[in-house]
């Protein structure tokens, strides 16, 4: 059984160059999650969707960041123009929620060097 | 607001010695709460959860929680560590109205020889 997908595991880019982050969710869960994990702020909740619907987008760090579900398997998370500062490992997690919070199965990260 | 707060950054231990990695929440009402690790270079994987009822959790690879919701907290326990067990350690915690999580810091599990 394929766990959560994400898609380039590695990336460096320069400065002002735009970023797209791809994650694939487990077939069947209908709840999506981005988050950021850093040395200095440690893991931080970017945004999620519950049934490809926007639920909380509070910790998406300013507009140069925004993200995507069009569809149940399938997310995109862009940071344009990048910066250095969004050098992190973003790890996209997925569940099945029914009501009570359900485990979320985290993808292997992406990490991600803006120099 | 929910929050954790991992009381330890750095916990070194000999191996087969028993370890507690502290966790303490915040929350003003019912909560959920997890552990994850996450070994290096990899994602977090879910150890243990804790929704209600029993308030001791057992978890996988040996480790068990136990809520006190008393003391507010949610320590995590193991009687005997192995050097596989060397990872970063998260606790998290979730209200009953969003499934999102929130992290503590984490805890740095170094099990030696």
């Amino acid at each position: 059984d394929a766990g959560v997908i994400q898609s380039p595991r590695h990336e460096v880019t320069e400065m002002g160059q735009e970023v797209t982050l791809r994650c694939k969710p487990i077939s069947g869960h209908n709840s999506l999650f981005w988050y950021r994990q850093t040395m200095m702020r440690g893991l931080e909740l970017l945004i999620y969707f519950n049934n490809n619907v926007p639920i909380d987008d509070s910790g998406m760090p300013e507009d140069r960041f925004s993200a995507k579900m069009p569809n149940a398997s399938f997310s995109t998370l862009k940071i344009q123009p990048s910066e250095p500062r969004d050098s992190a490992v973003y790890f996209c997690a997925s569940s099945l929620s029914s009501g009570t919070p359900a485990a979320q199965y985290f993808g292997p990260g992406t990490r991600l060097l803006v120099l | 607001a929910q929050s954790v707060t991992q009381l330890d950054s750095q916990v070194p231990v000999f191996e087969e010695a028993p370890v507690e990695l502290r966790c303490n929440y915040s929350s003003s009402v019912s909560v959920y709460l997890f552990w994850y690790v996450q070994y290096p270079n990899q994602g977090l994987q879910l150890l243990l959860k804790y929704l209600s009822g029993s308030t001791l959790v057992k978890g996988i690879n040996g480790f068990e929680a136990e809520f006190n919701k008393s003391q507010t907290s949610f320590h995590l326990r193991k009687p005997s560590v192995h050097i596989s067990d060397t990872a970063e350690y998260f606790c998290a915690v979730s209200g009953v109205l969003r499934d999102a999580l929130n992290f503590g810091k984490g805890t740095s599990l170094l099990v030696t020889p």
